[in-house]
Formats: C-alpha cells, structure tokens, sequence
C-alpha cells in the first residue's frame, strides 16, 4: 500500500518548457489535489477534482492545467514552465469531497526549479 | 475571504519546553485539522476537531477547539527534538467547500 505517489522528485527545467508532474493513489480516495508550497506562504490549493471527470480550479490555477485521467490518477501540466513555478509540488488525497470531514493525505513532493 | 491566521511564524525552544501554536479565523469554521511536516518531508495529518470546545490529546501533543469554532490551538508538552518540523492548521467554514490552510509553525529543538 503505497499511498500518494508522485513522479519525478525532482526537476529542473528552462524557462518555456513543459512538462508534466504525475500523481497516483491506492486508496481508492474520490478527492485528489495539488498544491505549491513555498516559502512564508504555506500550502496554496492549484487545482482539485472532487470526484472521476471533475477537476476545478484552486487559489493559484494561472499557468497550469489538470486532467483526472482516472480514480487513481492525477495529473499537473505546466504547459510552458516561468521562474515564478519554481516551487515544492504536492499531490494530495481524501477519501471524501471537500465538504467532508476527511483527512488528506501527501505524497513525497516535487521539487521543481525553473531557470 | 476567509483567513485562517497562524502565529507564531517560528519558535524556537529548548528541549523540555513546552510549544504552543494558535490559528485564528475570520469565520466559523466547521471543522480544523492538524497537519506536521518534517524538515524536507510531506504534511502528515495528526488530528481533526469538530465540536465547539473539543480537546482532544495525544501523548504529549493537546489540540484544542475554541467555543466559537473560530480558534484552534495545539500544545506540545515537554518537546523533543523529534517535535522539530512545521505545523499546520487547516480550516473549513460552513460555506466554503475548500480547506483553508495556515502559514505554519516551525519549531526548532534545541538538545
């Protein structure tokens, strides 16, 4: 049981690359999430999806997008990468909705450096 | 739109000490959530409070909820160098369908 698992760990790209940052649960979780963390500013929701075939835009949505592939997968697209989304990535799953009472859970984090 | 204020921002202490960190919301919240990260390491969810006035503990560690569901506290009690790693408090109000995260505690243990 693996939990949240994230791909790649770590990342460097050139300013106007793209790429995508891949996300995967075992817990047969509805909600899955992406988060930034950086520095002073805590944890920033980018995109959600409640459930399969939803996904909706968090605080920070500018410059990515999102596909709910399946229950288990979700993924994060920087279609072309700025040095402002240099940042920590964090993937994150619950078992219910965001109205729920539910914990969620991380995986390891992407470390990300756009230069 | 809703806040939820986390202070303080670092504290440092020795070990033995004892650790408070506080959030504070601009709403009533629903529920609050607890959430440790380890130096270069992921959020792990420690607790949940619903209930106006919850405490709940564990071990050292002591959460409280505020009557008006719009404070939060967590309490370490005797910290030790494995308490090192930040603290993040996460709301949710009746009307908003997203988790509201604080900026965090880091704490620092000094042996």
């Amino acid at each position: 049981n693996a939990g949240v698992t994230q791909t790649p760990k770590f990342q460097v790209l050139k300013t106007g690359q793209s790429m995508t940052l891949q996300c995967a649960q075992d817990m047969n979780h509805n909600s899955m999430y992406w988060y930034r963390q950086d520095p002073g500013m805590g944890l920033r929701l980018i995109y959600y999806s409640a459930s399969e075939g939803t996904t909706d835009k968090g605080e920070v949505p500018n410059g990515y997008n999102v596909s709910r592939l399946n229950k288990r997968e979700f993924s994060l697209r920087l279609e072309s990468a700025a040095p402002s989304q240099t940042s920590v990535y964090f993937c994150a799953s619950s078992e219910g909705g965001l109205s729920m009472n539910t914990e969620a859970f991380f995986g390891q984090g992407t470390r990300l450096t756009v230069v | 739109g809703q806040q939820v204020m986390q202070i303080p921002q670092y504290q440092h202490v020795q070990e033995g000490e004892d650790f408070t960190t506080y959030c504070n919301s601009s709403t009533t919240l629903s529920n609050i959530q607890w959430y440790k990260q380890r130096p270069g390491g992921h959020p792990v969810f420690l607790i949940q409070l619903v209930k106006s006035g919850e405490v709940k503990k564990q071990k050292r560690l002591t959460f409280q909820f505020g009557e008006a569901k719009k404070n939060s506290s967590l309490h370490i009690t005797a910290t030790q160098t494995t308490d090192v790693g930040t603290y993040f408090c996460a709301g949710r109000s009746g009307n908003n369908r997203k988790l509201i995260w604080g900026l965090g505690t880091s704490l620092a243990v000094n042996p």
